[in-house]
């Protein structure tokens, strides 16, 4: 199995242009979330859904979107990038909540000039 | 939501046991207690979770106090590749709830040879 599957690894955006940071999983999970990392932080959430077509805003949300059309895809789009995004970017899925386990993609490296 | 709190940091000799604390106080009944840890540049990948009884698995223990309002992970024989940052995390089992994760700044563990 692939498992959580995220891309690009490593991205350059001048401020103001925009992207979508893709993630995708092929386990059939209904949960889905994306976390910001900063040096030296711990994990922040964004943006997280509980299935197609549910999605809810995390601690960090302001300067991203998010939508879920299928089970296996929940990208994230940066409509203006800012300075202030450039982080680590994780995505992780799970089978449910409560005790069922996450799975953590490898990570997306985005710089914000 | 309710939060965790652990050590910034800690040392061990490898091939000694090693307990990493978590205080979590404001538990609810349906709050599953998890532990991730991440490695240097990589993503966070499971260790272990549990609800009320302690849970043993091939990588750890997780100890859960009776009032449920703390958690001790334990590494029995620490080696080099435990060196890493771990996170204690609570999961609800509420529907929406369960894919709201908050992590905290989590435990720096160090193993010296």
């Amino acid at each position: 199995n692939a498992g959580v599957t995220q891309t690009p690894k490593f991205q350059v955006l001048k401020t103001g242009q925009s992207m979508t940071l893709q993630c995708a999983q092929d386990m059939n999970h209904e949960y889905m979330s994306w976390y910001r990392q900063d040096p030296g932080m711990g994990l922040r959430l964004i943006h997280y859904s509980v299935g197609a077509g549910i999605t809810d805003q995390g601690e960090v949300p302001n300067g991203y979107n998010v939508s879920r059309s299928t089970t296996e895809d929940f990208p994230l789009r940066l409509l203006s990038a800012a300075p202030s995004q450039t982080s680590v970017y994780f995505c992780a899925s799970s089978y449910g909540g409560g005790g069922e386990k996450l799975f953590f993609g490898s990570g997306t490296q985005l710089s914000v000039l | 939501d309710a939060k965790t709190t652990q050590p910034n940091s800690m040392e061990s000799n490898e091939e000694e046991p090693v307990h990493l604390p978590c205080n979590h106080s404001t538990i609810s009944g349906t709050d599953y207690i998890h532990w991730y840890r991440q490695l240097p540049s990589q993503g966070p990948e499971y260790v272990i979770h549990g609800l009320t009884s302690n849970v043993n698995n091939r990588m750890a223990s997780l100890a859960i106090a009776e009032d449920r309002k703390s958690s001790t992970l334990i590494l029995h024989r620490a080696t080099l590749r435990d060196a890493a940052v771990y996170y204690c995390i609570l999961r609800d089992s509420f529907y929406n709830q369960g894919g709201k994760l908050i992590f905290g700044q989590g435990t720096e563990l160090s193993v010296k040879p």
